[in-house]
């Protein structure tokens, strides 16, 4: 099984709708993001969280929000969808588990794919 | 700001020939550098990182090297194969939290 999961993989909306984002992780990471990628962009920071108490904003948070409901999940919500939040979307974790720490390795799930018409 | 940029954005080439990827920082205050393939329907998968105290890395036939200085690094793949057909990203980490900035990636086309 993945280490990190994404759902949905494909979503297709309309506009003012509002749109959930799931990233599950069985990795033990305390540290989950989320990104956005849009052709010849690269991938940019929406939110990140360091644990369930604390989330921060990253590069481009307007018009999302983030809930962590568990160490393990961590969902992006578009409140009211709009065409140019059409883009790919990845979940990605780091940190260590148990007593090693390393917060260097960022590993991704599979990406969501959102097209916003 | 920290921008991050890879130059080509697309690269074509025959099988057997060393791939040379670039990619470009403005602020040499890192962390550390990754490097990153991307395949279509699929995540990222790292592929070497370099913490910013050294010049390079080395996982089979791929080498990476870091010259902090200067804000660059290269990735090198030797003997390329088809199957290292992908889009190639480099990130950047900015603070102690573990913030990436990413280039936008160099898409490479290995022909039989």
């Amino acid at each position: 099984d993945a280490d990190v999961t994404q759902t949905p993989r494909n979503r297709i909306t309309k506009t003012g709708k509002r749109i959930m984002l799931e990233c599950s992780q069985t990795k033990g990471h305390d540290r989950m993001y989320w990104y956005r990628q849009d052709p010849g962009l690269g991938l940019r920071l929406i939110y990140y969280s360091f644990d369930v108490k604390d989330i921060n904003k990253g590069e481009i948070s307007d018009g999302y929000s983030v809930s962590r409901q568990a160490q393990a999940k961590f969902s992006l919500s578009l409140e009211s969808a709009i065409p140019n939040q059409t883009a790919l979307y990845f979940c990605a974790t780091s940190g260590g588990t148990g007593q090693r720490k390393s917060t260097d390795t960022q590993y991704f799930g599979p990406g969501t794919r959102l097209t916003v018409l | 700001k920290q921008e991050v940029t890879q130059i080509p954005a697309a690269l074509s080439v025959p099988e057997g020939e060393n791939l040379v990827l670039n990619c470009s920082f403005t602020d040499s205050a890192i962390y550390n550098l990754q490097w990153f393939r991307q395949d279509p329907g699929k995540g990222l998968t790292s592929l070497l990182l370099i913490q910013s105290s050294q010049r390079e890395q080395t996982s089979g036939r791929l080498n990476a090297s870091l010259d902090k200085s200067s804000g660059r690094s290269t990735l090198y793949i030797a003997a390329s194969q088809p199957g290292d057909s992908a889009t190639y990203l480099c990130a950047v980490r900015t603070d102690s939290w573990g913030k990436l900035q990413f280039g936008a990636g160099t898409q490479v086309v290995v022909t039989p």
